[in-house]
């Protein structure tokens, strides 16, 4: 079945570690995206990438880094210069060139920093 | 630069009432595309229902329709004969057509439907 998977569910660990989270899609798509949830909010971008090897910062990019060697993957790193990084994360993808094109969004990775 | 506002933190609505919820935007692009999608208590994110700037219709997808007001900047999501199975949260998008097609979200809607 055609999709994307973020692994893991649930991802736990200690304050000053890097971090990263990972996101596959296998739907051909050449734009992936990553975006950050908090508790009642809506969603913020964190990063996009249009195509292999380019990718653009988001409103938030702060203490985050990311990767696109690959089309179908596009891992984040969260890193210890992220001062809230608890927090549900989404990645998604899409195709490029039409507008009206939805984005497709895996299940999700809720990150605690203790 | 875009914005999306959803003024209705949380909506109680009767199974099999129709429910509105609402959805105002700010943009300076010529055209965009407005989304919504539903996001029940799993996390995921689930695509409900897309208008075109341009569109002359509202657009409807089964027990969905936009009520897209373009002077009015308003985009309101009403959903049809409601079941217990759409209470979740609600997200208001939108996305400029031309350049980063990246997607600016409101703050959402929570519905419960009670029985």
């Amino acid at each position: 079945d055609g999709g994307i998977t973020q692994s893991p569910k649930y991802l736990f660990r200690k304050e000053g570690q890097n971090v990263t989270l990972s996101c596959e899609q296998n739907l051909n798509h050449d734009a992936m995206y990553w975006y950050r949830q908090d508790p009642g909010q809506g969603l913020r971008l964190i990063y996009y990438s249009q195509i292999v090897n380019d990718f653009q910062k988001g409103d938030i990019a702060e203490g985050y880094s990311v990767s696109r060697e690959k089309k179908e993957s596009f891992p984040l790193t969260v890193t210890s210069a992220q001062k809230n990084p608890t927090a549900f994360y989404l990645c998604a993808s899409s195709p490029l060139g039409q507008g009206n094109d939805e984005q497709y969004f895996g299940p999700g990775t809720r990150l605690t920093v203790t | 630069a875009q914005k999306i506002t959803q003024t209705q933190p949380g909506m109680f609505v009767q199974e099999k009432e129709a429910v509105t919820l609402d959805c105002t935007y700010d943009t300076s692009d010529p055209s965009y595309g407005l989304f919504w999608y539903k996001q029940p208590s799993s996390g995921e994110m689930i695509f409900l229902i897309y208008q075109g700037s341009y569109d002359q219709q509202n657009a409807t997808e089964g027990r969905y329709s936009l009520n897209f007001q373009k002077a009015r900047k308003s985009a309101n999501l009403v959903i049809s004969a409601s079941q217990l199975g759409d209470s979740a949260m609600y997200f208001c998008a939108m996305r400029a057509i031309q350049g980063a097609q990246k997607l600016v979200f409101g703050q959402g809607t929570r519905l419960t439907i009670n029985p």
